[in-house]
């Protein structure tokens, strides 16, 4: 594809019930971000990964989230017992290279708990 | 600490007039600094990327500029058009040994109405 994708795109659970959500970068893109925009605020970085080397998971907010990516392909970003907190738009971004590379991002996944 | 402030938090005004959106930002060591148009329901869309040695760039009826002395950045939108209407988001990176870091502000909301 020509750009990121993200699925689902809307997801709507029950407290307490795990999701995991998916983006799909651009291929050949080394770099992958995750974040968080909760209504009507800014963009909240949760994890980051580049190449194969460790992931930054300075952002994660608790150990109920978690993220995966194999290679430079697929991430999938996974949020346990999840709470009504977590409602949110979780965005995805690739990149090339780091350092001025510009960042390209999914259309993001709505998440909203009950 | 880095931090990028966004002024004003929400706009409203009638097409075909003109408008600025400021971006003050405390991040070091600068490497560049990039306004992206994001809107609704959408992911955000780089519009410039502006590094130390630039002091204006457009893109259409979009003009950035840079005053890396008062670390100040503006994006002019000219003559504005109903598609405008969205949140704009600045983003200044800092690169240093340690990797690079990407500091967001809370973005301003535009509202071009007819």
């Amino acid at each position: 594809g020509a750009g990121v994708s993200q699925s689902p795109s809307n997801k709507v659970t029950e407290k307490g019930k795990d999701v995991e959500l998916r983006c799909d970068p651009i291929s050949g893109h080394t770099a992958l971000y995750w974040y968080r925009q909760r209504l009507g605020q800014g963009l909240e970085f949760l994890i980051y990964f580049q190449g194969n080397s460790a992931p930054d998971k300075s952002g994660l907010p608790s150990d109920r989230f978690s993220a995966e990516r194999t290679g430079e392909s697929v991430s999938t970003l996974t949020i346990q017992r999840t709470q009504q907190e977590d409602s949110a738009v979780y965005l995805c971004a690739s990149l090339r290279r780091l350092a001025g590379h510009e960042q390209f991002f999914g259309p993001g996944t709505r998440l909203t708990v009950l | 600490k880095n931090q990028v402030e966004q002024s004003p938090q929400s706009l409203i005004i009638l097409e075909g007039k003109n408008c600025t959106l400021q971006c003050n930002y405390t991040v070091s060591p600068f490497s560049n600094l990039r306004w992206y148009k994001q809107d609704t329901g959408r992911g955000p869309v780089s519009l410039t990327i502006m590094t130390f040695s630039e002091n204006t760039k457009s893109n259409g009826r979009y003009t950035a500029t840079l005053d890396a002395d008062t670390k100040q950045s503006s994006l002019h939108i000219t003559a504005s058009q109903l598609s405008d209407s969205a949140s704009y988001i600045c983003v200044v990176s800092a690169a240093s040994q340690a990797g690079t870091a990407l500091i967001f502000g809370k973005g301003t909301t535009l509202s071009v109405s007819s």
